[in-house]
């Protein structure tokens, strides 16, 4: 099983609230990503780093920001939290070799109310 | 446009008998192919990854096939068991580099009865 914890796994918030969801890997990679997955549905990346310092946000639009201050922790931010952000958030890590599998944690599943 | 189409969308078996899951894609250039396996509650986990030139590969149970000429990729389960009830995504990367980009299909559903 991959190094890849999130916290919380479970959330759930009022709207307007501010929130966090944490990633953190001990694997040692340098890419890591996050993903927005609702039920029967496919994953779409929301941000992206390729290492400390470096975020770019993915395919699919969302209002949260990320951080990439150490190489092991990726956290995403909401600062005001609404119910179209209810959904399954997952992280993930990747090597830097032609592979790119990535592994993922378990997920964060936020509802905001 | 680059799309991962899986089917079926859902599919119930009985324990010990052996499914097919079908992954067609339209991802160019290819680099390479993976199908996961989501727990409900969890994260994807890689069963098993083709490049190119690869046919077959197997992980246990678990047997993959690609034909990159007529795109597409099959997962084969063989002898179900219960803690095969998942999730099976099949995900194409466009290309082997850091630049490489990820599609991912919307799954099957599987169940496997006892």
């Amino acid at each position: 099983e991959a190094d890849i914890y999130q916290t919380p796994r479970y959330l759930v918030i009022g709207t307007g609230k501010k929130i966090t969801l944490e990633c953190s890997q001990t694997m040692g990679h340098d890419k890591m990503y996050w993903y927005q997955q609702d039920p029967g549905m496919e994953l779409h990346l929301i941000h992206y780093s390729y290492g400390v310092n470096s975020t770019e946000k993915g395919d699919l639009s969302s209002e949260s920001t990320v951080s990439r201050i150490r190489t092991e922790h990726f956290p995403l931010t909401l600062e005001s939290a609404r119910p179209s952000h209810t959904s399954q958030y997952l992280c993930a890590s990747s090597t830097s070799d032609n592979t790119d599998t990535q592994y993922f944690g378990p997920g964060t599943r936020l509802t905001v109310l | 446009k680059n799309q991962v189409e899986q089917s079926p969308q859902s599919l119930i078996i009985l324990e010990g008998k052996n499914c097919t899951l079908q992954c067609n894609y339209t991802v160019s250039p290819f680099s390479n192919l993976r199908w996961y396996k989501q727990d409900t509650g969890r994260g994807p986990v890689s069963l098993t990854i083709m490049t190119f030139s690869e046919n077959t590969k197997s992980n246990g149970r678990y047997t993959a096939t690609l034909d990159a000429d007529t795109k597409q990729s099959s997962l084969h389960i063989t002898a179900s068991q219960l803690s095969d009830s998942a999730s099976y995504i099949c995900v194409v990367s466009d290309r082997g580099s850091t630049l490489g980009r990820l599609y991912f299909g919307r799954g099957t559903q599987l169940t496997v009865w006892p």
